[in-house]
């Protein structure tokens, strides 16, 4: 079953808008929390991630809000630029154990920013 | 820079030919990992191995697939025989782990467009 619930599956925002992007979790061994960013026809890199010890963490216009309590996290992208259009993934792995390093990843929100 | 290579970029066959897809990890990477793209299913881990052992090829068809590392900088996955089902982007990727080295990204490749007719 999916392990990272991602919504919505697509966002279309106006410039200088923001845009949210939502991730729920079951798994409380989930220990890191990155946010993925795919162009297309490139594969995903990693925008920002975050570990459950904060519950935000910023870098330029992006966002990270978590809440530990509510197994949630959410992607904010402030004032959003036509440049932002792309798909983005929310993802979560564990620090130990098995299967350490994998990443279980939400299913993808394709955002649109119009101009 | 360094970046993950994968060949071919695009690929289109006919229904029942195998099919080789091939990764160069980055230099120094431990974990490989094997996903594929579709609208439908979004991201799916198909594979992936750790020093060139496999950790976990649950995600993939048995009989069909194989994921092999015949050395360290050199990944492969293999579709024998394919069929149109298979078509999708798939992805290959490698990261640092384990030995004390908490949380590093996986570094994507741009991926093989594979269709199959």
């Amino acid at each position: 079953q999916q392990q990272v619930k991602q919504s919505p599956q697509s966002l279309i925002v106006q410039k200088g808008g923001i845009s949210i992007i939502n991730c729920a979790y079951e798994n409380t061994a989930f220990d890191y929390f990155p946010w993925y960013q795919q162009f297309p026809g490139k594969g995903p890199a990693l925008l920002i991630a975050i570990r459950p010890d904060v519950s935000e963490k910023k870098e330029g216009r992006f966002t990270i809000s978590f809440n530990k309590s509510a197994k949630q996290f959410s992607l904010h992208i402030m004032d959003s630029q036509p440049g932002d259009s792309a798909t983005y993934f929310c993802a979560a792995s564990r620090a130990r154990g098995s299967t350490l390093g994998r990443l279980y990843f939400g299913r993808g929100t394709q955002l649109t920013v119009w101009p | 820079d360094a970046r993950v290579t994968q060949t071919p970029r695009h690929k289109v066959t006919e229904m029942g030919q195998e099919v080789t897809m091939r990764c160069q990890p980055i230099l120094g990477h431990n974990t490989v990992f094997w996903y594929r793209q579709t609208m439908m299913q979004g991201l799916e881990l198909l594979a992936y191995f750790r020093n060139r052992a496999p950790l976990d090829d649950s995600g993939m068809p048995k009989d069909r697939f194989s994921a092999e590392m015949p050395d360290a900088t050199l990944a492969t996955l293999k579709i024998q025989p394919s069929e149109p089902r298979d078509s999708a982007v798939y992805f290959c990727a490698s990261g640092l782990v384990g030995g004390g080295i908490r949380n590093q990204p996986q570094h994507f490749g741009d991926g093989t467009r594979l269709s199959i007719l």
